[in-house]
């Protein structure tokens, strides 16, 4: 499995962007970036997904480089509700569907 | 449209027992997956199942099994319970099309399980 590096916590101001990065040098060229993210004792709720290009979607941005080693999910105005754990996951495609790999996460605290 | 659900939300067993988990998944989904989350760290990926069969497998022993329904629903066993394996029980469930297709996987709010 492509393993993921991610720094372990970072804080953000409310109404600020934030910008979590994520480093997985040894991707395969089929393999998608996925990310999710944990609030407190609740389920995983997925965020996005890209492969190449950079992808948005109402929660986040995905911002992928060229050589796909890394890439940075950016919350464009973060709010107290976005404090969570997020995961930056590389999916891997097994027999029927995927599995991820759930690496430490980033814990993001936003504050007032 | 409902979303996963899983029973029960918390749980409390004594070292050696057994314990049922019960997973629905999201309308519309045929695949079920499985993750045990210890406190403090991430979900670890235990099985998964598709079209009633069991297609991958963690790093878990064979005290973890499970079963899928026709109607897509999923048990996870788990017998003779270690005090370790108090965690978070999360089903994720997800559609497949095919091995290359993206399918996001969702995910229940999970049964908190304690082993005393």
């Amino acid at each position: 499995d492509a393993k993921t590096t991610q720094p372990p916590s970072m804080d953000c101001a409310e109404g600020r962007a934030a910008n979590l990065p994520c480093n997985h040098s040894t991707i395969s060229g089929n393999e998608y970036v996925y990310w999710y993210r944990q609030i407190h004792s609740q389920g995983p709720q997925y965020i996005i997904h890209g492969l190449k290009n950079n992808e948005t979607n109402e929660m986040a941005s995905l911002i992928i480089t060229e050589d796909r080693k890394s890439s940075t999910l950016i919350l464009p105005h973060a709010t107290l509700r976005d404090t969570a754990v997020y995961y930056c996951i590389v999916r891997v495609v097994i027999a029927a569907g995927n599995k991820l790999t759930f690496g430490g996460g980033t814990r993001v605290l936003v504050k007032p | 449209d409902a979303g996963v659900t899983q029973s029960p939300t918390h749980l409390i067993k004594t070292r050696g027992q057994q314990v049922t988990l019960r997973c629905s998944p999201k309308s519309g989904h045929d695949t079920v997956s499985w993750y045990q989350q210890a406190l403090g760290q991430g979900p670890q990926f235990i099985f998964q199942y598709y079209e009633e069969e069991e297609r991958q497998r963690g790093n878990f022993p064979d005290r973890f099994s499970g079963h899928q329904f026709p109607n897509y629903s999923s048990e996870l066993n788990v017998n003779a319970l270690w005090l370790g394996d108090s965690a978070l029980y999360l089903c994720a469930s997800s559609l497949f099309v095919n091995p290359e297709m993206n399918t996001e996987a969702f995910f229940g709010q999970g049964t908190r399980l304690t082993v005393v």
